[in-house]
Parts: C-alpha cells; sequence; structure tokens
C-alpha cells in the first residue's frame, strides 16, 4: 500500500535550469508534506515542507507547490546546482507517522 | 557536534546472531524514532517514542525491539537476525509528536546478515 508515490526514479538536468521533482499521494487525511534531501551513505536530512492548508512554499532556491485536488505535489529548484546531485524523499505526515516515497536521484549535469 | 548519532555504521553478523543498534540525539527532543530502508528503497517507519513512551509500532516481527533508558537514547534490539533483515536502519528524532516537526535523521546503519 503505497500512499506516497515518486514515479520517477531518477532525473538528470542541466546546471542552471530548474528541477522539477513530482509526488503523487493517495490519503486525503495527510495534513503536512515534507521533501528530504539524501546523500550517499548519510541519512535524509530536512529541505522543506508545506502546511496542507496552503498551495505554496518558498525557502531560497527550494518552492514546493501542493495541488490537493490532484494530490499532488512537487519541489521545484531554481537554478540548479552540482550540490543538488542526490536522492529526494517526498513524504507525508499524519498522526504522528511520517511516511516517505521511494525517492528521485537527481543527477545536475555540467 | 552530530545531533543524532547511531552505532555502528557497518554492521555484518551471520543469521541467527542477537545484535544492537544504539542512538543517541543532542538536540532535546521528545521523540525518538527508527526507520528502516529495505532493498526496494522504501523508508518505512518501525517505532517511534515520545519522552520514552512508545507510540508507534508498526507491523515489525518481535524479534525487533526497540529500548529507550532516557528520552535522548533509542536503541535498537534484534534477535536471531534473518537474512530479510540486512537493510539500512535510520535512527531519528524531532522535537514534538504533532503534525508538521522536522524530522533530524543519524546517518544510518548498513545492516548485513549471511
Amino acid at each position: 500500500d503505497q500512499q506516497v508515490k515518486q514515479n520517477s526514479p531518477s532525473l538528470s538536468v542541466q546546471e542552471g535550469r530548474i528541477s522539477i521533482l513530482n509526488c503523487d499521494y493517495t490519503n486525503s487525511m495527510f495534513d503536512y508534506f515534507l521533501w528530504y534531501k539524501k546523500y550517499p551513505a548519510e541519512g535524509p536530512t530536512f529541505l522543506i515542507s508545506i502546511s496542507s492548508i496552503k498551495d505554496k512554499n518558498e525557502d531560497g532556491r527550494f518552492t514546493v507547490f501542493l495541488n490537493k485536488s490532484a494530490k499532488h505535489l512537487s519541489l521545484h529548484i531554481v537554478p540548479s546546482q552540482p550540490g543538488d546531485s542526490a536522492v529526494y524523499f517526498c513524504a507525508a505526515d499524519r498522526d504522528d507517522k511520517i511516511i516517505f516515497g521511494k525517492g528521485t536521484r537527481l543527477h545536475i549535469l555540467p | 557536534d552530530t545531533a543524532v548519532s547511531q552505532t555502528p555504521k557497518y554492521l555484518v553478523t551471520q543469521m541467527g546472531n542477537d545484535k544492537s543498534i544504539k542512538c543517541e540525539q543532542n538536540l532535546g527532543h521528545d521523540t525518538m524514532y527508527w526507520y528502516k530502508q529495505d532493498s526496494k528503497k522504501f523508508l518505512k517507519i518501525m517505532f517511534s517514542y515520545n519522552n520514552k513512551e512508545l507510540i508507534i509500532n508498526e507491523t515489525v516481527p518481535n524479534r525487533f525491539s526497540p529500548k529507550s533508558p532516557d528520552k535522548a537514547h533509542l536503541n535498537l534490539h534484534i534477535n536471531s537476525l534473518e537474512l530479510g533483515d540486512s537493510a539500512v536502519y535510520f535512527c531519528a528524532s524531532s522535537q514534538r509528536r504533532y503534525s508538521g516537526n522536522t524530522i533530524y535523521f543519524g546517518e544510518g546503519s548498513w545492516l548485513t546478515v549471511v
């Protein structure tokens, strides 16, 4: 039962361009959504979050968009930098439990 | 100073053995977690403790027993290890148990059962 889905296992983007990572969820009871970034051999680190009462949250180069009717959220990174190459996990929060997607590996090309 | 530290980072052990992974957080958080990342790359919650009290216990074999001696520590003990237990185990903590709190992860413990 995959409640949080990241359907693209990997994504390659040219340095300086926009990276868009997508995430879909099935449970309309989720009240908070988060994005985590993970480098190899390290634990995930928090990137940005959004409450279900909002449709956009911005932090520097990172913007998360939430479309509740479509049960879809996306992470935009502008401009993409080499250090952004990592695995990005989408997560949804409900009842003290955070459920993660499988992750999308982002490659930033020189 | 590492906020959430777990040891050992790598562990190779034989089937049937009993092993423990230790976790400590120095963030003053009330809530601690154990997550498992399996071969399919899913990060799944196993346990959650709030102020030493178990609040989430997912469908995990009872060979896995968490122990929280105080709110800064949450250790994971695994009995009679099986091949399928091979995974990366992440300890994590958050300030409160309610929605929207950022979870801070440790670096992970790579367990290989042979």
